[in-house]
């Protein structure tokens, strides 16, 4: 099993572009999130799928909108970077949603940069 | 609402010494309570998690914490820390019994000098 995937690894954008942050995981999970993280801040949850077919808002969704494909994707979607989105972002999976106390497995990450 | 407190930006211990990585959180009810763990360049792996039972819960590599209801604390412990374990260190909460997401402390960088 892959586990999460992430894709790019990397990203550099300018001002006022967009760009779609995929996350694939292979091991059934129905829930899945997307975080980002931000030097000494921890990580803030962005939004999350608790089932195929739904999307709820986190803590800091503006900026941001989201795709559940399938089981198995959730994309992360920036229609109009902005500097303030420079962070590292974490895609997320986790057992059934019935199950609240299931721990989340995390990607290995994609580092953007919006100049 | 609720928040988790790592009260310690970092952490330096040598080797073979005793480490405690601190967390305390605040939640409505009945905590459902994580230690993560992020090397480098890497994502979270989860070390280990607090339901309900036991106050000591053991986990990966030789971790342990301890829950302390009264004190509202979740430390992680290890006995003796090698350099292997030099990482970031997350705690996270939830509220038992609820929709709500899981909220991640602000790290804490553990250093173990050789």
């Amino acid at each position: 099993n892959a586990g999460v995937t992430q894709t790019p690894k990397f990203q550099v954008l300018k001002t006022g572009q967009s760009m779609t942050l995929q996350c694939a995981q292979d091991m059934n999970h129905n829930s899945m999130y997307w975080y980002r993280q931000d030097p000494g801040m921890g990580l803030r949850l962005i939004y999350y799928s608790a089932s195929e077919g739904t999307t709820d808002k986190g803590e800091v969704p503006n900026g941001y909108n989201v795709s559940r494909l399938n089981k198995r994707e959730f994309s992360l979607r920036l229609e109009s970077a902005a500097p303030s989105q420079t962070s590292v972002y974490f895609c997320a999976s986790s057992p059934p949603s019935g199950h609240s106390y299931n721990e989340q497995f995390f990607g290995p990450g994609t580092r953007l940069t919006v100049l | 609402a609720q928040s988790v407190a790592q009260p310690e930006d970092q952490v330096n211990v040598a080797e073979g010494n005793p480490l405690t990585v601190k967390c305390t959180y605040s939640v409505s009810g009945n905590p459902y309570l994580f230690w993560y763990v992020q090397y480098p360049n890497r994502g979270l792996q989860f070390l280990l998690k607090y339901i309900t039972g036991d106050n000591l819960v053991k986990g990966s590599y030789g971790f342990e914490a301890e829950f302390n209801k009264s004190q509202t604390s979740f430390h992680l412990k290890k006995p003796s820390a090698l350099v292997s374990d030099s990482a970031l260190y997350f705690c996270a909460v939830r509220p038992s019994g609820s929709a709500r997401q899981l909220t991640f402390g602000s790290g804490t960088q553990l250093t173990v000098l050789p």
